[in-house]
């Protein structure tokens, strides 16, 4: 089964920007994935932050940002809050109707 | 504004059922699909499976042997059925409003442990 792979962890500056990336054990990351984005805190359920690649839902700031760079999908956070401490995990569909979730990068902000 | 609540027993033992209930108010059932995840305790995500508002399903085939899930639109209400558990079906279980290729809506979350 396809493994959907993401880095670890992260560590990122206030202010700073980091991007993480969203790959396959297997072949490429496309738009025909429709990779999403979601963010979860401690304790709560996980946020939608970023759709079909690089869209938001209304009330996601646009320092988050979605796109797909090389062979990979990739979520950029611009300008790091501290509230931006999280857990963040990809889905990407797989096709007839399967989706996996990644392995999640927990990033810290310091 | 439409919110999930799921709901059911918090712990169940081992070889049974689990069954869990997501209800949404603030919205209809109808023409969206609904879906449950799961998380394992300090681990990541995994995608259950899902089910349209007419009743088709669409199940992760890890699991497909032991989900079934169902809707009551009178209710407004969907279900999760997950049989022969084990220890490793210990979890917060999710659901969700399943959008176009992704999700857009979460409920809270529900823990159920799966011990004797």
């Amino acid at each position: 089964q396809t493994v959907v792979t993401q880095e670890p962890s992260f560590s990122v500056s206030p202010g700073g920007t980091v991007t993480l990336t969203c790959g396959l054990s297997s072949g490429s990351v496309s738009t025909s994935h429709y990779p999403s984005w979601y963010q979860q805190t401690p304790g709560q359920a996980p946020r939608t932050l970023v759709y079909s690649t690089n869209s938001r839902p209304s009330g996601v700031p646009d320092r988050f940002s979605g796109s797909v760079l090389g062979n990979k999908a990739a979520l950029t956070i611009t300008g790091a809050q501290a509230d931006d401490e999280s857990d963040y995990y990809c889905v990407l569909y797989m096709g007839s109707g399967n989706y996996v979730f990644g392995t999640g990068t927990k990033v810290t902000v310091l | 504004q439409v919110q999930l609540q799921e709901s059911g027993p918090g712990l169940v033992k081992p070889s049974e059922a689990l069954s869990l209930t997501c209800s949404v108010s603030g919205g209809s059932i109808g023409n969206f699909y609904w879906s449950w995840i799961r998380q394992p305790p300090g681990k990541g995500l995994e995608w259950i499976g899902y089910i349209y508002y007419n009743g088709n399903t669409h199940y992760n085939p890890s699991l497909k042997s032991r989900v079934t899930m169902s809707v009551d639109t009178s209710k407004n209400h969907f279900s999760l059925k997950l049989s022969s558990v084990t220890a490793a079906d210990t979890a917060v279980y999710y659901c969700a409003r399943f959008g176009r290729y992704y999700l857009d809506l979460w409920g809270r979350g529900t823990l159920v442990i799966v011990s004797s």
